[in-house]
């Protein structure tokens, strides 16, 4: 079958740094995405990891390790505005590049004052 | 400005009754995704269509159905098939990018 696992919870302190972790287990794989989710809002697209390696956009990075299936999020700077639920996501592989995103359930960021 | 577009954003029915969920994009982009969203829960794909005039089924099709009669427009029927309807539903649009752009979605309510 087809998983990823990611914390369900995470809760830090404005001005720290927090990683959210995220393992996969997919049949095909082309790379790992991240999207970031306000409370009954639409997801919004943060990163994307295809190969081994870390990416930086200001004050999130993204991490991924195709050998160990695992990539994580790095938010640096944690700000009020930061508290909201990030997926991972599993571009999958294959024959046809259909862009099918398989997601995982989520983490919920309270980031705290 | 660009975007796609999720109409309306609160939708309630009665049980037994089919409902179409719209879904509209100006962005130019072939591929277009429905999502499923339950409380706490990731995204599941119930279909997709990366060109007009053809779609495939996701993870979950069952007690759906969709059409991509124009680039622009991939409508979601929410069939009386369905047996647990009550969900948010997102739409959403890929171009040539990695980035999937999602809609605000329609929350819908079956009692």
């Amino acid at each position: 079958g087809q998983s990823l696992e990611q914390p369900s919870e995470v809760t830090a302190v404005e001005g720290a740094i927090v990683q959210i972790n995220c393992t996969y287990q997919t049949s095909g794989f082309y790379g790992l995405s991240w999207y970031q989710q306000h409370d009954g809002g639409a997801p919004t697209f943060l990163s994307y990891n295809a190969l081994d390696g870390l990416e930086e956009t200001g004050r999130f990075s993204s991490f991924l390790s195709r050998s160990d299936s695992y990539g994580y999020l790095l938010l640096q700077e944690l700000q009020m505005k930061d508290s909201a639920s990030y997926f991972c996501a599993v571009r999958e592989g294959g024959s046809s590049n259909t862009g099918k995103l398989i997601f995982g359930q989520g983490t919920t960021l309270q980031v705290k004052p | 400005d660009g975007g796609i577009t999720q109409s309306p954003k609160y939708l309630f029915r009665k049980e037994g009754q089919n409902v179409t969920l719209s879904c509209e994009q100006n962005l130019n982009h072939d591929a277009m995704y429905w999502y499923r969203q339950d409380p706490g829960q990731g995204l599941r794909l119930i279909y997709y269509s990366q060109i007009v005039n053809d779609f495939q089924k996701g993870d979950i099709a069952e007690g759906y159905s969709v059409s991509r009669e124009k680039k622009e427009s991939f409508p979601l029927t929410v069939t009386s098939a369905q047996k647990n309807p009550t969900a948010f539903y997102l739409c959403a649009s890929k171009g040539r990018s990695y980035e999937q752009y999602f809609g605000p979605g329609t929350r819908l309510t079956v009692t």
